[in-house]
């Protein structure tokens, strides 16, 4: 069964240096998400993706990050500029429509 | 107002009983909700989607969604101490986004 998968599982960073989170979606995945959870708090919406642009995003998603998809199958978080309040879970996400969203198994980020 | 809310818990059910979970949301225009599992350190796992009113089974998971009430629930039948996680439930907004709620924490007593 196919899955998205997300790399690295686990990242350590130091404050202000730049970290990229990678995602493989499943093939047939029209639109992307990347979500982010702090330890104990709900899941919270990023950004979401659609046709190589961003389609929405929420005011987290201010300009330390960015989003891409580069060869058209990884597609990539951009933190700049690292803070501790960054230290969460991230997780990627992608749905053939708007329908169900699948996720990756996440990326641990701890800034230290 | 929360745009999905549920009841934290925790929940806590003797196993071989129902456990029953709910859930608000506040944009009325919304067509589209799930359930998803999360067990503590991993990602969240679809188990339910509902996109009509009334009543929706896939084994031992009932959804039920409400429009006029904003309201969703997941029924498990037969609880089983493999189902203890939080499970959360999720509204996408026209925009397109899932809007998760808090979480329901459910313990399944053998």
């Amino acid at each position: 069964e196919p899955e998205v998968t997300q790399t690295p599982s686990h990242q350590v960073t130091q404050m202000g240096q730049e970290v990229i989170l990678r995602c493989v979606p499943i093939s047939n995945h029209l639109y992307f998400y990347w979500y982010r959870q702090i330890l104990g708090q709900k899941v919270e919406f990023l950004v979401s993706f659609y046709n190589n642009e961003i389609s929405e995003k929420s005011e987290i998603f201010d300009d330390q990050f960015s989003v891409e998809r580069p060869d058209g199958s990884n597609f990539t978080l951009k933190i700049r500029s690292t803070k501790l309040e960054d230290s969460a879970m991230y997780f990627c996400a992608g749905s053939t429509g708007l329908t169900e969203a699948f996720f990756g198994q996440g990326t641990r980020l701890t800034v230290v | 107002q929360k745009e999905v809310e549920q009841n934290s818990g925790p929940l806590s059910v003797p196993e071989g009983a129902i456990a029953s979970l709910n859930c608000t949301y506040s944009d009325r225009v919304s067509q589209s909700f799930f359930w998803y599992r999360q067990y503590s350190g991993k990602s969240p796992e679809l188990i339910m989607s509902i996109y009509s009113n009334g009543d929706k089974e896939d084994g031992r998971f009932t959804a039920q969604l409400n429009k006029a009430s904003q309201y969703v629930s997941l029924l498990i039948r037969d609880s089983q101490p493999s189902d203890s996680a939080t499970y959360l439930c999720a509204v996408r907004n026209q925009g397109g986004k899932l809007i998760f709620g808090q979480g329901t924490e459910l313990s399944v007593k053998p």
